[in-house]
């Protein structure tokens, strides 16, 4: 049972470029998230999921998309790099219910110059 | 919106030493609260879940309670030990929609031999 895995695990990108950051989760929930991790603001939700299919705007999604085209995996897309992206970014995942505890990957660590 | 504040940002304690963590939210409308370690750059791992009909849940040297008409949690570690060293995060799903995590900045903790 490997959980939630991101790939990769780092990146440089030049500003301009884009990539694209993979998420893949083998529990079969239904919620997925990305958040980015930047030092003194804490975790930042990006975009998330609640299902195949579908997806939804969170705190700080200019400059990102995402696609959910198959349950257990949540790409998240930098179509033009700017320095500002430059973060950790952690993918989740849980079930919609009361008790279901947040699972996390390892996160990427992008860098942007 | 959710606001989530953990206080203190750091904390540095001698081995031994029992530990309280403060975590407290705005919207006490909430699915759950939960605890998050992560060491350095690694991703984070759930610790305690704590739903909003319950006071308190354990593990191990861990005990998280929950006033969610105050909107506060505690958490509380006994006989904190080195390998205690990490970041402390709390996260809160504010009910009432989507199962969306609003994550606190977090405590850093430094237990020293």
């Amino acid at each position: 049972n490997a959980g939630v895995t991101q790939t990769p695990k780092f990146r440089v990108l030049k500003t301009g470029q884009s990539m694209t950051l993979l998420c893949a989760q083998d529990m079969n929930h239904e919620y997925m998230y990305w958040y980015r991790q930047d030092p003194g603001m804490g975790l930042r939700l990006i975009h998330y999921s609640v299902g195949e299919g579908t997806t939804a705007k969170g705190e700080v999604p200019d400059g990102y998309n995402v696609s959910r085209l198959k349950k257990q995996n949540f790409l998240l897309g930098l179509e033009s790099a700017a320095p500002s992206q430059t973060s950790v970014y952690f993918c989740a995942s849980s079930y919609f219910r009361v008790n279901s505890p947040l699972h996390f990957g390892n996160g990427t660590r992008l860098t942007v110059t | 919106k959710q606001e989530v504040t953990q206080i203190p940002a750091a904390l540095s304690v001698p081995e031994g030493e029992n530990l309280v963590l403060n975590c407290s939210f705005t919207d006490s409308a909430i699915y759950n609260l939960q605890w998050f370690r992560q060491d350095p750059g690694k991703g984070l791992t759930s610790l305690l879940l704590i739903q909003s009909s319950q006071r308190e849940q354990t593990s191990g040297r861990l005990n998280a309670s929950l006033d969610k008409s105050s909107g506060r949690s505690t958490l509380y570690i006994a006989a904190s030990q080195p390998g205690d060293s990490a970041t402390y995060l709390c996260a809160v799903p504010s009910s009432g929609g989507s199962y969306i995590p609003t994550f606190g900045r977090g405590t850093s903790l430094i237990v020293h031999p």
